[in-house]
């Protein structure tokens, strides 16, 4: 069964540190998909990253930046240089993908607070 | 533009009432989505659908129930509200060919 664990319920950090957010999936499909999600004070979802399972390649948007590793089964966000509008509940999701477009299936969420 | 709306935003209803929830995506996905969110307990899947007529049920869906008659509309009815369906309802479209979600922007239920 598929099962995202964010071990991070809150995180806080000062302005224009950097930060992590741990992700770790467990899933038996061999094609998957990983996904983030922001979600701001205001409520919305938005979403941040797809990745799929077979491009282990890191990414950098910005200040955000991903990091696949399939041997651990994580798939890490780190923010660099945080600012006060980073403050968000971010989530991260897993989709199977072999049999099929199924569902998200997310983790609890890391509520990160970043401090002026 | 295409987008994803619910309505009514917010809700107040009393335990034992039917409440629905609407959900509307003019994306012209085939895959709509319900969640709930609570603190605690991230997003968590509660019904879904893969087109007109189909119908799913995700991790917790007892109490709740969805049609789907057309491409765009997946209702959402709590059949008898209860205290417990307090949250935050999500609802969510994807493409044939694609998982990205898009969300709506939310319906915050109270049942008092």
């Amino acid at each position: 069964a598929q099962k995202v664990t964010q071990a991070q319920t809150e995180i806080s950090v000062v302005e224009k540190e950097d930060v992590t957010l741990d992700c770790v999936y467990e899933t038996r499909d061999t094609t998957y998909y990983l996904f983030w999600y922001k979600q701001p004070p205001s409520g919305e979802l938005v979403f941040l990253i797809r990745r799929n399972s077979f491009d282990e390649q890191n990414e950098i948007s910005g200040r955000y930046s991903w990091n696949f590793q399939k041997s651990t089964s994580s798939f890490n966000f780190t923010i660099t240089a945080s600012q006060v509008v980073d403050s968000a509940v971010y989530f991260c999701a897993l989709s199977e993908w072999s049999s099929g477009n199924t569902p998200l299936v997310f983790g609890k969420g890391t509520r990160l607070s970043v401090i002026a | 533009d295409a987008e994803i709306t619910q309505s009514p935003r917010h809700k107040i209803t009393e335990t034992g009432r039917q409440v629905t929830l609407a959900c509307h995506q003019t994306w012209n996905h085939n895959n709509m989505f319900w969640y709930r969110q609570d603190l605690g307990h991230g997003l968590r899947l509660i019904h879904y659908s893969y087109g007109v007529q189909d119908t799913n049920k995700g991790e917790v869906s007892d109490g709740y129930s969805v049609s789907r008659s057309n491409t765009e509309d997946l209702p959402l009815t709590l059949e008898s509200a209860a205290s417990s369906q307090t949250s935050v309802y999500f609802c969510a479209s994807s493409g044939l060919a694609s998982n990205e979600q898009f969300f709506g922007p939310g319906t915050r239920l109270t049942v008092l």
